[in-house]
């Protein structure tokens, strides 16, 4: 079975500096995608960065962009310019290739912007 | 992506009532929908898949008599939940499968009195 740990339940950043969230998974299939979204305290789900494992290439959104290591299976969002409407729960989840199959998440970690 | 919603956003009823929640599709015509709940300061916890036309799959614990989901079109999917007690108040959220990513709607607040 697939697992995804977040091991940082809480972090905080000032604005306009950069944070890293940590996220790793486990699984034994080769072709997968891996997604970060974000909850902020409307509670709406929303789709911040998505990964294909069979890609090297880090992806990247505007501000947001992952370390996608495939061999130590981690997946680490990193946020730039950190802004105030960046605080939200954010988690890291992992979706199985060719079938649709279900979102295996981690269990989130609440990210504080500072002024 | 994908555009999803919910209705209603927040609903209250009284011990013993059935309520219903439903998902709807707005952009696109999802065979696939997912009906998750989530407590407070917690992660999701998949209930169901529901593919439309067929009978939906239960996760593990939930109790398919008490969470009826009909996927009867290609743009809904609902949740009714029947005989509803205090211990079913929580946040429930539907998403549908869309070129191998999952796109939520807002969610429903349900509180049972």
């Amino acid at each position: 079975a697939q697992t995804v740990t977040q091991s940082q339940p809480e972090m905080s950043v000032q604005e306009a500096e950069t944070v890293t969230l940590s996220c790793t998974y486990d699984t034994s299939e080769s072709d997968y995608y891996l997604f970060w979204y974000k909850q902020p305290p409307s509670r709406q789900m929303i789709l911040v960065i998505r990964q294909e494992a069979y890609k090297q290439q880090n992806a990247t959104e505007n501000r947001f962009s992952v370390n996608f290591q495939k061999a130590a299976k981690s997946f680490s969002l990193k946020i730039s310019d950190s802004q105030l409407g960046d605080a939200a729960m954010y988690f890291c989840a992992y979706l199985m290739a060719g079938t649709a199959s279900k979102l295996t998440f981690g269990t989130g970690t609440r990210l504080q912007v500072t002024l | 992506g994908a555009v999803v919603s919910q209705h209603p956003s927040w609903v209250i009823c009284k011990s013993g009532t059935s309520v219903k929640i439903e998902c709807r599709s707005l952009d696109f015509q999802a065979t696939t929908m997912f009906w998750y709940r989530q407590f407070p300061k917690q992660s999701l916890m998949l209930m169901a898949t529901s593919n439309e036309g067929s009978k939906a799959t239960y996760e593990q614990g939930v109790e398919k008599d008490k969470f009826l989901i009909n996927h009867a079109s290609l743009t809904l999917s609902t949740l009714t939940v029947t005989s509803a007690h205090p211990e079913d108040s929580s946040f429930y959220i539907c998403g549908i499968y869309r070129g191998e990513t999952q796109y939520f709607g807002p969610g429903t607040r349900l509180l049972v009195l």
